[in-house]
């Protein structure tokens, strides 16, 4: 089982406010990181999976850096909105067909 | 619309019974993957199939089963039913052989009374 962290396990901020979130993982035999999003009473989204030691991506406000040598990933968002109130879910991956184990999330409140 | 589709949306039964939950994963991925979520609880890992192998097992119960079949499509059996056993049920499902990220359906609601 892989032991997936992240943090804070919960987050309140103003609307316009920018934020960010920590994803620790095992370093060892890695192979991806994915990034979900989870509304309430809806089904977690895909927001990106990560391969590549440095990688950053990038999806409208939201962004994800990855350092796969010591295990950890940052999602940002800048000038939250309402709309992304969510849970926040990371999950490494060994292999492109292995198991993916989610973290507890973070879950964010955009306060209007 | 993911193109993961489960059914039933929603299962009510009592204590005891079995039930049968059915995936279809989007069209083209081979790796089927099976979720509960408890009440207030986060997404757990029951088991993974590709194509039609099983390739990892998380925490699920000795009651449990599930097979993935030649058309690719799942179905998670819950047995000797429990109060417990009350909760979502998600399929998702990826390519499997490339990186790629998982599609979730919407979930079964099962409620055991």
């Amino acid at each position: 089982i892989l032991n997936v962290e992240q943090s804070p396990q919960s987050l309140h901020v103003q609307e316009g406010d920018s934020t960010n979130f920590t994803c620790s993982f095992p370093s060892s035999n890695f192979y991806a990181l994915h990034w979900y999003r989870w509304e309430t009473a809806k089904s977690p989204e895909a927001l990106f999976v990560m391969t590549l030691n440095g990688d950053e991506k990038k999806k409208g406000q939201i962004s994800a850096t990855l350092n796969t040598k010591e295990g950890y990933s940052y999602l940002y968002i800048k000038g939250s909105q309402p709309e992304d109130s969510a849970t926040y879910l990371c999950a490494p991956q060994k292999t492109s067909y292995d198991k993916v184990i989610f973290g507890p999330g973070t879950s964010l409140s955009v306060i209007p | 619309d993911s193109g993961v589709t489960q059914t039933p949306k929603h299962l009510i039964t009592a204590t005891g019974q079995r039930v049968t939950l059915r995936c279809s994963p989007r069209s083209g991925d081979l790796s089927v993957y099976w979720y509960q979520q408890s009440l207030d609880q986060g997404l757990q890992f029951l088991i993974q199939y590709y194509n039609g192998e099983e390739r990892a097992k998380g925490n699920i119960l000795e009651r449990f089963s599930a097979q993935q079949f030649p058309d690719l499509h799942s179905e998670l059996n819950l047995s000797s039913l429990e109060l417990g056993d009350s909760a979502l049920y998600f399929c998702a499902s990826s390519r499997g052989w490339t990186v790629s990220p998982l599609h979730f359906g919407n979930g079964t609601r099962l409620t055991v009374t």
